[in-house]
């Protein structure tokens, strides 16, 4: 494997399940991220992990819980979700948080719906 | 409050022809400027950047142009080729160490016309 891999790539839940999805990056960075994409709206920044430490958490609701056991996982843990959570989940990772353009590698992203 | 706005929400381009898609922004606290590119079922692939103290910067077909005064930013690419078919997102960070978050565009719909 190569690059960010994300799995599952779709996940349809009922509102009171939990699920969890996973993020594996194959390129050595130490920062991880995840985004949220909904219909029309731009990608939205939830959480970033540097050297597994989260360092930012962009207000996002409790029943979104991140997991980082280690610079090359990133789990986002799912329970009791809302139909308006539905979008698409994308990773990215980068070298390190470090000033400059930061450029992030980027997943392809898990499709979720929320029935 | 959409910091970084992208207007034009598609753009067809004959093939061979340049593509110019534009980015304004309202933040002038944004150092850093990026463009990515998003086939559909992939995740979106960095092309190319521009720091703020620049106003242009070239990658081979990929050229940006910023114009700080403006606020305004643009990627053109020329010759334009099938294979530019995406969809293409704009995005802005300061340069604070720490403050790492990426603001996007809503992305543009380029298609290019053989």
């Amino acid at each position: 494997e190569t690059g960010v891999t994300q799995t599952p790539r779709h996940l349809v839940m009922g509102m009171t399940n939990k699920k969890s999805l996973k993020c594996e990056q194959h390129l050595g960075h130490n920062a991880m991220y995840w985004y949220k994409q909904s219909a029309k709206k731009p990608l939205e920044l939830m959480f970033v992990y540097n050297f597994k430490e989260q360092t930012e958490n962009n207000s996002v609701p409790s029943r979104f819980s991140p997991e980082c056991p280690n610079s090359s996982h990133l789990f986002l843990h799912l329970h009791t979700l809302q139909p308006e959570d539905s979008a698409l989940y994308l990773c990215a990772s980068s070298p390190r948080l470090a000033g400059g353009p930061n450029e992030q590698f980027f997943g392809p992203g898990t499709r979720l719906t929320v029935l | 409050d959409q910091q970084v706005k992208q207007n034009s929400p598609s753009l067809s381009v004959q093939e061979g022809r340049i593509s110019i898609l534009n980015c304004d922004y309202t933040n002038s606290m944004f150092d850093y400027f990026l463009w990515y590119k998003k086939y559909p079922a992939e995740g979106p692939t960095f092309l190319i950047s521009i720091s703020s103290i620049k106003d242009k910067n070239e990658d081979g077909r990929f050229t940006v142009f910023l114009n700080k005064s403006a606020k305004h930013l643009s990627l053109h690419i020329v010759p334009s080729q099938p294979g530019d078919s995406a969809v293409y997102f704009c995005a802005a960070k300061g340069s604070n160490f720490g403050n790492e978050k990426l603001t996007f565009g809503t992305g543009t719909r380029l298609t290019i016309i053989p």
